[in-house]
């Protein structure tokens, strides 16, 4: 079973330039969850879609973050303008429905500087 | 999403001894869930816990849901390099957000 794949691995850019990163979850999986991890912390949660409904998106910084989940499928996430506070890991993560395990992706390290 | 808080933040055991993380809710929660996450890596799912007073082992592993669902443990009996990393419990993941505790890092001392 393939697993969340996710791209770029690695972003490197200046702080006010734009961002996106992708999301292919697990075949047949409802739920894909973003998170952003900074280093040393524990994975904060920014948006939770249910096929392509938001579920939760109250930690997203609507300002500056954005994310679409077309045809319940993949799942773009995108900051514009970048923050130096950005700079963190995007996990991707996907599962069957509710209260089930949730599957990561590698992550996407974004610095910014 | 249902607020989980962790103690303690990092846990230094010499090889061989045992290791305890708790996480605890000021609200009932609906489910606990705990991932391992090695240096480097990604969050790995370990277990689920959902009923009141549940116990389930996974070899030296042993998980425990309070019986008013509102903390949680996870036990590492004789700790092993490989068991190096941070555990993290999490909570929701249906109408709630799956949320993550901010995890325990495990270092072990050989």
């Amino acid at each position: 079973e393939a697993g969340v794949a996710q791209s770029p691995r690695y972003k490197i850019i200046e702080k006010r330039q734009s961002v996106a990163f992708w999301c292919n979850p697990i075949s047949g999986h409802a739920t894909l969850y973003w998170y952003q991890q900074i280093l040393g912390q524990g994975p904060k949660l920014l948006i939770q879609f249910q096929n392509n409904g938001v579920v939760d998106d109250s930690q997203l910084p609507k300002d500056r973050f954005s994310a679409e989940r077309l045809k319940g499928v993949d799942s773009t996430l995108k900051i514009q303008p970048a923050k130096l506070e950005d700079s963190a890991v995007y996990l991707c993560a996907s599962s069957s429905g509710h209260n089930t395990e949730a599957f990561f992706g590698q992550g996407t390290r974004l610095t910014v500087v | 999403g249902q607020q989980v808080m962790q103690i303690p933040q990092y846990q230094h055991v010499q090889e061989g001894e045992d290791f305890t993380t708790y996480c605890n809710s000021s609200t009932t929660l609906s489910n606990i869930q705990w991932y391992k996450q090695r240096p480097g890596g990604h969050p790995v799912f370990l277990i689920q816990l959902v009923k009141s007073g549940e116990v389930k082992k996974q070899k030296r592993l042993t998980f425990q849901f309070g019986e008013a669902k509102k903390n949680s443990s996870l036990h590492i009996t004789a700790t092993q390099t490989t068991d190096v990393g941070t555990y993290f419990c999490a909570s929701g993941g249906g109408a709630d957000g799956l949320t993550f505790g901010k995890g325990t890092h495990l270092i072990i001392q050989p």
